[in-house]
C-alpha cells in the first residue's frame, strides 16, 4: 500500500495560466475524490469518480475546472485561466468501496499559488 | 442541509492529559457516517476514527474514542494521554448515505487546532 500520490506538491503560476494536477490513488481503490482547502478552513468537495465515471460535481466546480480519470486509475484536475481565488490546497482522496465504514485516504495535496 | 460544526478554533492540553474536541452535525438522512481526521502542519490528512449512525457502541481506536450522542447530533473526539505529536488540526467530517450515484463525499467542519504543552 503506497498511499495516494499527488503531483506536483507546489505550483506557482501567473493569473490567467492553465494548470494541471495529477493524483494516483491507492491501486485497488475504485473511488477517487477531489477537494479544495483554503487557509484556516476544512476541505470542500469538488468532484468524485467511481472507476472512470465522474458521478458528482460540486457547484464550486466552475466551467474553468475539469477533471478526468481516463482508465479508472490516475486522475487529473485542470484549471483554465486561473484566478487569484483559485489559490488553495487541492487534495485528492481515494476509497475502496461503497461500504459506510471505509475511510477516504488522502494524498499530501498540491498547493497552488496564483501570482 | 448537511452541516458540520466545530466550535473550538483552538484548544490547549497538557501532555499526558485527556482532551475532548467537539463536533455537532446536522442531517436529515438516517444513514450517515462520521469521521475524524488529523492534519499536521505538513498538510496530510490522517484518518483517525469512524462512527456509523447505526452503530450501537462508541468507536474506539487506541488512544482515540468517539463520544457519540445521536439524539444531540454530536460526535466528540476524545484523545487520552495526549502526546506532543498530537499537536495538529483536527477535522470532523460527515458522509451521508449512498443514494444511486450520489453520496460518498465528505462534508468537513472548520477544524480545531490542538496544541499539546510539555
Amino acid at each position: 500500500d503506497t498511499g495516494v500520490s499527488q503531483d506536483p506538491r507546489h505550483k506557482i503560476t501567473k493569473r490567467g495560466q492553465n494548470v494541471t494536477f495529477r493524483c494516483d490513488p491507492i491501486s485497488e481503490h475504485n473511488r477517487l475524490y477531489w477537494y479544495r482547502q483554503t487557509l484556516g478552513q476544512g476541505p470542500e468537495f469538488l468532484t468524485y469518480f467511481q472507476n472512470e465515471a465522474q458521478l458528482e460535481k460540486s457547484r464550486l466546480l466552475s466551467d474553468r475546472f475539469s477533471a478526468e480519470r481516463p482508465k479508472g486509475s490516475f486522475s487529473t484536475l485542470e484549471i483554465q485561466r486561473t484566478e487569484q481565488g483559485d489559490s488553495a490546497m487541492y487534495l485528492c482522496a481515494s476509497s475502496l468501496s461503497r461500504r459506510r465504514n471505509q475511510p477516504q485516504h488522502f494524498g499530501d495535496g498540491t498547493r497552488l499559488s496564483i501570482l | 442541509a448537511q452541516k458540520i460544526t466545530q466550535t473550538q478554533p483552538g484548544m490547549f492540553v497538557q501532555e499526558k492529559e485527556a482532551v475532548t474536541l467537539d463536533c455537532t452535525y446536522d442531517t436529515s438522512d438516517p444513514s450517515y457516517g462520521l469521521f475524524w481526521y488529523k492534519q499536521p502542519s505538513s498538510g496530510e490528512m490522517i484518518f483517525l476514527i469512524y462512527q456509523g449512525s447505526y452503530d450501537q457502541q462508541n468507536a474506539t481506536e487506541g488512544r482515540y474514542s468517539l463520544n457519540f450522542q445521536k439524539a444531540r447530533k454530536s460526535a466528540n473526539l476524545v484523545i487520552s494521554a495526549s502526546q506532543l505529536g498530537d499537536s495538529a488540526m483536527y477535522f470532523c467530517a460527515m458522509r451521508e448515505g449512498y443514494r444511486g450515484n450520489q453520496g460518498g463525499k465528505l462534508i468537513f467542519g472548520q477544524g480545531t487546532e490542538l496544541s499539546v504543552k510539555p
